[in-house]
């Protein structure tokens, strides 16, 4: 069974300019989280995604959005980007997102922000 | 949302057990608690998880302890290729459905030979 991809692997961009993400889930996951990893602040939630809707959010500004399409692969897009949304991105996909389920994360996308 | 706390690092030697501690002393009755650990230029991957009783699988045991303010993870036998940061995470339950992982700041484990 193929594991969570996403693409791109790094990317480098200035700031004010936007940028999109994407994730693949495990075949058959239909819940896809977000995670923001910086050195100063780890690992922290974004937003998650069910059934092609936003299920929860975390404590992140409106620049970050996020949806689902009809596959269970996930977008997440940062408008107007600053230094600080300099990090690793990582997606992760369960079967149910539930408290009780294990998630299985993607390899991340490095974001650099000029 | 309150974070758990781990020691910043700890040693282990090969082939010997070791015991990774967490405190989660705010913990609600619905959190459970999950471990996950990262090796360097990789995602988090899932080791264990519970709510109130000990658990195994094949990667480690989790006991959990009876006010369930605190937790341990236990390796039985580290090998070279579990040292990593282990994050010891509150999975949170939202409005009745879904749920979230909470972060704490994890434990970097090295482990001798």
């Amino acid at each position: 069974k193929a594991g969570v991809t996403q693409t791109p692997r790094y990317l480098i961009k200035t700031r004010g300019q936007q940028v999109t993400l994407s994730c693949s889930p495990i075949s058959g996951h239909r819940s896809v989280s977000w995670y923001q990893q910086t050195p100063g602040q780890g690992l922290q939630f974004l937003f998650e995604y069910f059934s092609e809707t936003q299920r929860n959010k975390g404590n992140f500004p409106g620049r970050f959005s996020g949806r689902q399409f009809s596959n269970s692969r996930s977008e997440m897009n940062v408008s107007t980007l600053e230094l600080g949304d300099s990090a690793l991105y990582l997606c992760a996909s369960s079967l149910d997102g539930g408290r009780n389920y294990e998630q299985y994360f993607g390899p991340g996308t490095r974001l650099t922000v000029t | 949302d309150a974070k758990t706390t781990q020691p910043n690092s700890m040693e282990s030697n090969e082939e010997e057990p070791v015991h990774l501690p967490c405190n989660h002393s705010t913990i609600s009755g619905t959190d459970y608690i999950h471990w996950y650990r990262q090796l360097p230029s990789q995602g988090p991957e899932y080791v264990i998880h519970g709510l109130t009783s000990n658990v195994n699988n094949r990667m480690a045991s989790l006991a959990i302890a009876e006010d369930r303010k605190s937790s341990t993870l236990i390796l039985h036998r580290a090998t070279l290729r579990d040292a990593a940061v282990y994050y010891c995470i509150r999975a949170i339950m939202i409005y009745n459905q879904g749920g979230k992982l909470i972060f704490g700041q994890g434990t970097e484990l090295s482990v001798k030979p």
